[in-house]
């Protein structure tokens, strides 16, 4: 167990539709991470935040937004899903922001948009 | 750009094979990080090591080993002696300079059959 949280698990939506990925860090870490894995895409990087602070954007969608809170949970809300949006979400937590420390994940999120 | 390869997509071994799973990488930061990941059928990410690229320091961890060549730029991973709990995708990554992001390469399937 790595200490990150998500939620939920399992995620069923039609196109067109909004939902919101939940992710809890692991106890002392301020930075959060968001990662989509999919078949053709694999592995990528989406947005990381900072103590609250949006810090590095990847190839995030605009449809997509994310924000952390004080409490530094963070949400990744996806809007007008598309069926390709279909794919596991990462969330990630780490100590601070330096390319050194280590990311921890948390189980993911599948979302499967019908 | 910062980019991994990893050219094995599977590989199939027999339990009690030593197996290496190939990392190749590219960056133009002279301070970097590299990490593997282990990703069971479960589907969680695990943290398996780190290694700055000052360190060019074999290491081992009971079964598990990593040789970093930097003349090669290359991060590879052996398991010695496979089980059937070794079956995973098995991902290499990396971070450096400013950036803490992950990129990742594209996985190598490892199945360890009886």
């Amino acid at each position: 167990d790595s200490g990150v949280t998500q939620t939920p698990k399992h995620l069923i939506t039609a196109t067109g539709q909004r939902v919101t990925l939940r992710c809890s860090p692991r106890s002392g870490d301020l930075s959060v991470y968001w990662y989509q894995q999919s078949l053709d895409q694999g592995l990528q990087f989406l947005i990381q935040y900072y103590n609250g602070e949006e810090r590095a954007k990847g190839n995030i969608l605009e449809r997509f937004s994310a924000q952390q809170f004080p409490d530094l949970h963070s949400e990744l809300n996806l809007s007008s899903l598309e069926l390709g949006d279909s794919a596991l979400y990462f969330c990630a937590s780490s100590v601070a922001v330096l390319a050194s420390d280590t990311q921890y994940f948390g189980p993911g999120t599948r979302l499967t948009v019908l | 750009a910062q980019k991994v390869t990893q050219a094995q997509t599977e590989i199939s071994v027999v339990e009690k094979e030593d197996v290496t799973l190939d990392c190749v990488y590219e960056t133009r930061d002279t301070t970097y990080y590299l990490f593997w990941y282990k990703q069971p059928p479960s589907g969680e990410l695990v943290f398996l090591i780190r290694r700055n690229s000052f360190d060019e320091q074999n290491e081992i961890s009971g079964r598990y080993s990593w040789n970093f060549q930097k003349s090669t730029s290359s991060f590879n991973f052996t398991i010695t002696a496979s089980q059937v709990v070794d079956s995973a995708v098995y991902f290499c990554a990396l971070s450096g300079g400013t950036a803490s992001k992950l990129t990742f390469g594209t996985g190598t399937r490892l199945q360890v059959t009886l």
